[in-house]
């Protein structure tokens, strides 16, 4: 069964303001990261949280990891129309098991 | 950065033929491959996972028989879907994990395949 599950499904935001989306999922794991997918591509890998982490960042993103809720968080901030994309979370045992996603799309 | 390429992009077959899509990691060695299946809208779902030189591991409800992977060089790894059906139309991704690495993996850009 899927280990991660985003919220919200679907999000719309205006350029400039920031983008939260949130993943949960079930078991232990080694480490959690995050995806990028935009309509009909391949993935983009954006970042990857150990699982002693709390928080990384990378740019404009910033993810955080909560171990005791099995909860992730990715912030996207000054959005741009570019960052319209479905992303994903994935939890990583022995292999990726992703979430079924948050679909973003920014207005310019 | 590592590159990982499938072959064909898109692909239209007839029911009952069968198609194999390549997947190539360009610039590494990968013992270790990965297919998924995703459906429009849908999620990534792991199909099987692909070692060099030995048996693929399907996932649970993944026939082996109709998805028949090969994993024949530490570069090239071949998902064969046979007597395709209309229901196996999806999008296909490969990914490919570095030997010696635990945790990276890098992912194709997919194969569209649609079965008429």
């Amino acid at each position: 069964s899927q280990q991660g599950e985003e919220d919200p499904q679907a999000l719309s935001i205006q350029e400039g303001e920031n983008a939260t989306m949130n993943c949960s999922y079930k078991t232990s794991i080694n480490n959690l990261q995050w995806y990028r997918q935009n309509s009909g591509r391949g993935l983009v890998h954006l970042i990857l949280i150990r699982s002693n982490e709390r928080e990384k960042h990378s740019g404009r993103l910033r993810v955080t990891l909560d171990t005791s809720k099995k909860s992730s968080s990715l912030l996207i901030t000054a959005s741009r129309a570019a960052d319209t994309a479905s992303y994903f979370c994935a939890t990583d045992t022995e292999k990726l098991v992703f979430g079924k996603g948050t679909k973003l799309t920014v207005n310019p | 950065g590592a590159v990982v390429s499938q072959h064909p992009s898109r692909v239209i077959c007839k029911s009952g033929t069968s198609v194999k899509i390549e997947c190539r990691s360009l610039d590494f060695q990968a013992t270790t491959m990965f297919w998924y299946r995703q459906f429009p809208k849908q999620s990534l779902m792991l199909m099987a996972t692909s070692n060099e030189g030995s048996k693929a591991t399907y996932e649970q409800g993944v026939e082996k028989d109709k998805f028949l992977i090969n994993h024949a060089s530490l570069t090239l790894s071949t998902l064969t879907v046979t007597s395709a059906h209309p229901e196996d139309s999806s999008f296909y991704i490969c990914s490919a994990r570095p030997t010696g690495t635990p945790y990276e993996q890098y992912f194709g850009p997919g194969t569209r395949l649609t079965v008429t």
